[in-house]
């Protein structure tokens, strides 16, 4: 199975801050790669597809880059409604496979 | 409303089983891939399973190979899971999504964007 590692497992940051998550694939898997958010009690939501492509309707501020194993998640200027719980998940190979997660609190 | 609804989740002993189903409405469910994906309290998301727009190709993940069966009925616009042999490790939020399938020439393939997903359903296994 791919494993793929998010970093970090957590962080805290503030309005307007600049956030970065980074995911790592143990294979290289092109740009197999999708984003998720996932708030408290609610469904994932797909926010980028494709490792860089915006999903229709979700905010300008999220974006996503890298390919092969090395890929970067950024929320430009972070709103109160971004704080989550972020997923990356590949589709290069089966079994589907998602990181552990990373969690953004306030700071 | 574009939507997916699961149900059928609850307590069940170890050894036991359980039906859950996946309700789909406005879309066009035969034009989908659908799965299932899980979620231990506290914990990240499994990918567990999926099956096939026409229910041609089906898969199961190594955690509950032989434990599980995934069908869906499209004129009924639904997704089932059949749970047996529960475990404690199995206790979850069972969430079911769609990923839109492609089809030309006989064959199929999805792009695996999991762009919907239901509120889940709690599976419970304890004694």
């Amino acid at each position: 199975d791919i494993q793929l590692t998010q970093s970090p497992s957590s962080l805290s940051a503030s309005i307007g801050d600049r956030v970065t998550v980074t995911c790592q694939a143990s294979h290289d898997i092109r740009n197999y790669l999708n984003w998720y958010q996932q708030k408290p009690g609610k469904a994932p939501k797909l926010l980028i597809y494709d490792a860089s492509k915006l999903e229709p309707g979700v905010p300008s501020r999220f974006s996503g880059s890298g390919s092969g194993t090395d890929f970067t998640f950024t929320i430009s200027s972070l709103q109160p409604e971004d704080y989550a719980t972020y997923y990356c998940q590949q589709f290069d190979d089966l079994p589907l496979t998602f990181g552990q997660g990373t969690r953004l609190d306030i700071k | 409303q574009v939507q997916l609804v699961e149900s059928g989740g609850g307590l069940v002993k170890p050894g036991g089983s359980l039906r859950l189903s996946c309700a789909a409405s406005g879309f066009t469910f035969s034009d989908y891939y659908m799965s299932w994906i899980r979620q231990a309290p506290g914990k990240g998301l499994e990918w567990i399973s999926y099956i096939s727009s026409s229910d041609s190709a089906i898969y199961y993940a190594d955690s509950v190979k032989g434990r599980i069966t995934i069908s869906r009925d499209n004129a009924k616009n639904s997704l089932y899971l059949q749970l047996n042999t529960l475990r404690a490790e199995d206790t979850a939020v069972y969430y079911c999504a769609r990923s839109r399938a492609y089809c030309g020439t006989g064959r199929c393939y999805t792009d695996w964007y999991l762009d919907l997903w239901g509120r889940g359903t709690l599976v419970t296994v304890a004694s």
